[in-house]
């Protein structure tokens, strides 16, 4: 079976743009999550989508927003970028999502903000 | 709320020797318990789990036990070798009020092994 997929591995950016990022999960799951990665705040969870459906969100502000499609793919948006918003931008994948289930992450985009 | 407590990198240990990386948690309920390790450049892998007391979850060599008691879940290997030079992430896993799941991670630990 294919791993979690995320593209694109690498962007650039400057402040107040927007950017998106997309995430294919593995074959068969239908919950993904996002989580931002900073040496600051270590690893932080963004949001949960399940069935194209955001059922949790992490304390972030507005501009981070995300969807997820029939297909289970998700993309997460964020809009008006600054300086901080510089991460590694982690998707991971799951079956179900019960507290039981494994998250697989796929290899992150990293995101310079400039 | 939930939260994780991992010891404070970076560790560096020669090849051969034993490893602990201490994780201790706070949860409500049930929670499982993960390691992942992260090598540079690359996403979270999953190391090993526990989901209930008293398991023990293993993977190449690491043992992990899920301590209720102590709410710990130290992670421990015999023997490491430079290829496990990596940061590891000890990590909860809660079922939501909405369904669904997140993890909660530590802040990692690096673990440096030299020959």
């Amino acid at each position: 079976k294919a791993g979690v997929t995320q593209t694109p591995r690498y962007l650039i950016k400057t402040r107040g743009q927007q950017v998106t990022l997309s995430c294919s999960p593995i074959s068969g799951h239908r919950s993904v999550s996002w989580y931002q990665q900073t040496p600051g705040q270590g690893l932080q969870f963004l949001f949960e989508y399940f069935s194209e459906t955001q059922r949790n969100k992490g304390n972030f502000p507005g501009r981070f927003s995300g969807r997820q499609f029939s297909n289970s793919r998700s993309e997460m948006n964020v809009s008006t970028l600054e300086l901080g918003d510089s991460a590694l931008y982690l998707c991971a994948s799951t079956s179900t999502a019960t507290s039981t289930d494994t998250q697989y992450f796929g290899p992150g985009t990293r995101l310079t903000v400039l | 709320g939930n939260s994780v407590t991992q010891m404070e990198g970076p560790v560096t240990l020669s090849e051969e020797a034993f490893l602990t990386i201490n994780c201790t948690y706070t949860a409500t309920g049930y929670p499982s318990l993960f390691w992942y390790v992260q090598y540079p450049g690359e996403g979270l892998q999953l190391l090993l789990k526990a989901t209930k007391a008293d398991d023990k979850g293993s993977n190449k060599g690491f043992e992990a036990t899920y301590r209720k008691e102590t709410t710990s879940f130290h992670l421990e290997k015999g023997s490491v070798q430079v290829s496990d030079s990596a940061v590891y992430f000890c990590a909860l896993s809660n079922i939501l009020t909405g369904g669904g799941n997140k993890l909660t991670f530590g802040t990692g630990t690096q673990l440096k092994v030299e020959l």
